[in-house]
């Protein structure tokens, strides 16, 4: 059974660092892997997917690694705005072919301080 | 583009009493997910509907049920509500393959923060 953790479950850092948020899965099987933002009390929005078959993906200033030998994914934000605090979350897609379930992580919980 | 809707946004029950959650897919989208995030959890997977069918199920008992409209909406239903029920319901839409992409990113509503007194 998949089972994503995310460490650490919350983080602050002063505006204009580079950060890395850790997301590590149990099956190696894993079909993509998903990072998400929360804003408090919100919804998800999808920031970046990874299939399977990558190792990575970029938007502006994310980037987001997948390794699948080691179980690890990792997001990186770099100079890094109040905008940004949110709470991140790493999904794993658990079934091929039809966007089935995801399997989530408890979520790192960012701040960014002006 | 109109994104994924549900509603109502919050909504307060009372122990055993029965529920109804309502999601519009984003335009175009013919599959809906549905997960529980409790408060200070990760979302899990409650079922997917596609074709008006239950597709897939997570670990969840059958006082939580679903259904999907041949306009792609869908419910959840839960019954005997139990304090645990408390939490934020998503949907998530998606295009199955394959008239959508093998592997595409589901898009999320706002959820239903549903409250059991």
């Amino acid at each position: 059974k998949q089972e994503v953790t995310q460490i650490p479950a919350a983080l602050s850092v002063p505006e204009g660092e580079n950060l890395v948020l850790n997301c590590s899965f149990t099956d190696s099987a894993i079909y993509n892997l998903q990072w998400f933002r929360q804003d408090p009390g919100k919804g998800l929005t999808s920031l970046l997917l990874i299939q399977s078959s990558q190792r990575e993906q970029t938007s502006g200033r994310l980037n987001a690694s997948l390794d699948k030998s080691s179980g690890r994914s990792t997001l990186y934000i770099a100079a890094s705005q109040p905008g940004d605090s949110a709470t991140y979350l790493c999904a794993g897609g658990d079934y091929g072919g039809s966007q089935g379930n995801l399997i989530f992580g408890k979520g790192t919980k960012l701040s960014v301080k002006p | 583009d109109a994104g994924v809707t549900q509603s109502p946004t919050h909504l307060i029950k009372t122990r055993g009493q029965q529920v109804t959650l309502r999601c519009s897919p984003k335009s175009g989208h013919d599959t809906v997910s549905w997960y529980q995030q409790a408060l200070g959890q990760g979302p899990q997977f409650i079922f997917q509907y596609y074709e008006e069918e239950e597709r897939q199920r997570g670990n969840f008992p059958d006082r939580f049920s679903g259904h999907q409209f041949p306009n792609y909406s869908s419910e959840l239903n839960v019954n005997a509500l139990l304090l645990g029920d408390s939490a934020l319901y998503l949907c998530a839409s998606s295009l199955a393959f394959p008239r959508g992409p093998r592997t595409d990113t589901q898009y999320f509503g706002p959820g239903t923060r549903l409250t059991v007194l």
